[in-house]
């Protein structure tokens, strides 16, 4: 069965720290990992990786994955309040995509 | 404009009624998804369908139907068969060449 795993679920830090949520997966013919935020309707979409070991780079948003060991994290340095969100990731195969829980990331002023 | 839109955003209903929540893209895009999201969790998938008139059962079909008669809509009907319905739904879609799905804005459902 596919499998995709987020850590931690939940996370606290102040404006300014930098955090590294992590997804580990399981997943037959993997095509892609995925990541989304999800603030308070619809996903939006972050990265999308295919290749292992090329970092995807937005801002202060940073991700990396790693088909040798399976696991993929997204980076996020100089925190801001509108950080806050809950962070998906997925892995996809040829036709639909495996979700993880999410991990709520809240940052405080 | 393009997107995808559901509707209604809202939407209260009484045990033991069937509900269609309406699904619409105008991306052109072949595939396209069914999500349920609950409190605290990810997104667990419902019904897909990569082609019209076909459809393939997600994670948690039961209680659910769907169908696909145009390319651009992708209905899904919640029937009293569904233990547990109150929650928030996700409609995507994606391009066949890619893998990056687009979400609508999501209809939140509550069954009292």
């Amino acid at each position: 069965e596919d499998k995709v795993v987020q850590s931690p679920l939940s996370l606290v830090v102040h404006e300014g720290d930098t955090v590294t949520l992590n997804c580990s997966y399981e997943v037959t013919n993997f095509r892609s990992l995925l990541w989304y935020k999800q603030e308070k309707k619809a996903p939006t979409f972050l990265f999308m990786l295919t290749s292992s070991g090329i970092e995807k780079k937005s801002g202060r948003l940073s991700s990396i994955l790693d088909k040798k060991e399976l696991f993929s994290i997204l980076n996020i340095t100089a925190t801001q309040t509108g950080d806050s969100a809950v962070y998906l990731c997925a892995v996809g195969g040829a036709q639909k995509l495996v979700f993880g829980q999410g991990t709520r990331l809240t940052i405080n002023p | 404009d393009g997107g995808i839109t559901q509707s209604p955003k809202y939407l209260f209903r009484k045990e033991g009624q069937n509900v269609t929540l309406s699904c619409e893209q105008n991306l052109n895009h072949d595939a396209m998804y069914w999500y349920r999201q609950d409190p605290g969790q990810g997104l667990r998938l419902i019904y897909y369908s990569q082609i019209v008139n076909d459809f393939q059962k997600g994670d948690i079909a039961e209680g659910y139907s769907v169908s696909r008669e145009k390319k651009e809509s992708f209905p899904l009907t919640v029937t009293s068969a569904q233990k547990n319905p109150t929650a928030f739904y996700l409609c995507a879609s994606r391009d066949r060449l890619t893998y990056e799905q687009y979400f609508g804005p999501g209809t939140r459902l509550t069954v009292t």
